[in-house]
């Protein structure tokens, strides 16, 4: 079964650090875009992140660009997101999303989500 | 930044058509993708690129984008299509969703 499986959330004061975790199954990660998008409960998705296959290119949403970065262990089927300088607006459920291969684009694979919560 | 317009809300009646619009500039020149969100699940991909359906979306979702809007139609709605829907598409590198429509049906 294709699965991913996310990491790492909890609660955090402003100005911490933090690193999400997501776990891909039953399928080659080495062979995908990945993506992260947030939501905070209840309002829209977010685009956060995304980095290509072999993690050579990544890239950013305005709203944390300079503070999260995206990395993979294609070897451990591993994506992460590296968050620092948390600010209470990064509040949201985090998921961790597979690109459809060529697709241009497509989210063809979401994982549950960890949520995140920043609070003084 | 580039910003796709969703309405906030819809309603429909069973076995009746929804329309969703989803309007940003030029959207025309660009892939449109859609999700569908039901409440406490993850969203899930139903259109890609415009058009196409994943395998086990049914025929009844269908899309299409021209000009600044692209449009997702939903025909003999029914119930378990109650949901928040979303358009999603890139611009300068960089994922774009709409602002979420959420469809009644009653």
């Amino acid at each position: 079964e294709v699965q991913l499986v996310e990491s790492g959330g909890g609660f955090f004061q402003p100005g911490e650090s933090l690193r999400l975790s997501c776990a891909a199954s039953g399928f080659i990660l080495s062979n995908h875009w990945m993506h992260w998008v947030r939501q905070v409960p209840g309002k829209g998705l977010m685009w956060v992140s995304r980095i290509k296959e072999d993690g050579s290119y990544t890239s950013y949403a305005d709203a944390v660009e300079g503070r999260f970065t995206i990395s993979r262990d294609n070897a451990k089927n591993t994506l992460h997101l590296q968050m620092n300088s948390l600010r209470v607006d990064d509040t949201a459920v985090y998921y961790c999303v597979r690109e459809r291969k060529g697709s241009y684009g497509a989210f063809d694979i979401w994982g549950q989500g960890t949520m995140v919560t920043v609070s003084p | 930044s580039y910003e796709l317009t969703q309405p906030p809300s819809l309603s429909v009646s069973p076995g009746q058509t929804a329309s969703i619009p989803c309007s940003g500039d030029e959207l025309g020149t660009k892939f449109v993708y859609w999700y569908q969100q039901r409440p406490g699940q993850s969203p899930l991909l139903i259109i890609l690129q415009n058009t196409e359906r994943p395998s086990g979306i049914p025929e009844r979702f269908s899309g299409s984008n021209s000009g600044n809007t692209a449009t997702l139609t939903i025909s003999g709605t029914q119930a378990m299509d109650e949901a928040d829907y979303y358009c999603q598409a890139w611009d300068t590198s960089r994922g774009v969703f709409g602002t979420g429509t959420k469809v009644t049906v009653l």
